[in-house]
């Protein structure tokens, strides 16, 4: 267990459909950071909060939003869904600085 | 951003010392190198990371270049489990502290 806990860990869905994925940081970390890794895309970075904030926009389509809570869990929320959105979502945590990213397992997301 | 090079794949025998090499010769000098790795179907997992000098931690040894410009992930004896892809990585604190993947390296180890 590597302290980020992300739910679920499998999702099945249809096209032009809605889901919210949720990333539980690890205790003490304020940073989260999505991922979203595709057999032919690999690792791509999405988006970056920090206590709260938006901090960094990477390659996050117009259909997808996220948001960090006072409690410091993250949700990512896809929407109007393709089957080029499926996809391994993962969640990381870290301290601010240039300390090592805790990546949580992931949630497979498959769009039909 | 800084761009790192790595071998698509390699290959180790089982028990065997790997050396993972990384090219990075544009990199600043605020830069950290770092290296995740990836297992199957798991999501990254941090392995070392270091900014000028030789780092040992439990899990490998990280060698960097005197200029910097390059450097090697050690692990001192690869075990089945070891197999996974390999990432080298820049991060910049400047920067906000982004991890950006490239391709990384596929290491198989044979029994």
């Amino acid at each position: 267990d590597s302290g980020v806990t992300q739910t679920p860990k499998h999702l099945i869905t249809a096209t032009g459909q809605r889901v919210t994925l949720r990333c539980s940081p690890r205790s003490g970390d304020l940073s989260v950071y999505w991922y979203q890794q595709s057999l032919d895309q690999g690792l791509q970075f999405l988006i970056q909060y920090y206590n709260g904030e938006e901090r960094a926009k990477g390659n996050i389509l117009e259909r997808f939003s996220a948001q960090q809570f006072p409690d410091l869990h993250s949700e990512l929320n896809l929407s109007s869904l393709e089957l080029g959105d499926s996809a391994l979502y993962f969640c990381a945590s870290s301290e601010f600085g240039v300390y090592g990213y805790t990546f949580g397992s992931g949630t497979r997301l498959t769009v039909v | 951003d800084a761009k790192t090079t790595q071998p698509n794949s390699m290959e180790s025998n089982e028990e065997e010392p790997v050396h993972l090499p990384c090219n990075h010769s544009t990199i600043s000098g605020t830069d950290y190198i770092h290296w995740y790795r990836q297992l199957p179907s798991q999501g990254p997992e941090y392995v070392i990371h270091g900014l000028t000098s030789n780092v040992n931690n439990r899990m490998a040894s990280l060698a960097i270049a005197e200029d910097r410009k390059s450097s090697t992930l050690i692990l001192h004896r690869a075990t089945l489990r070891d197999a996974a892809v390999y990432y080298c990585i820049l991060m910049n604190n400047n920067a906000g502290n982004m991890l950006t993947f490239g391709g990384g390296t596929r290491l198989m180890v044979k029994p």
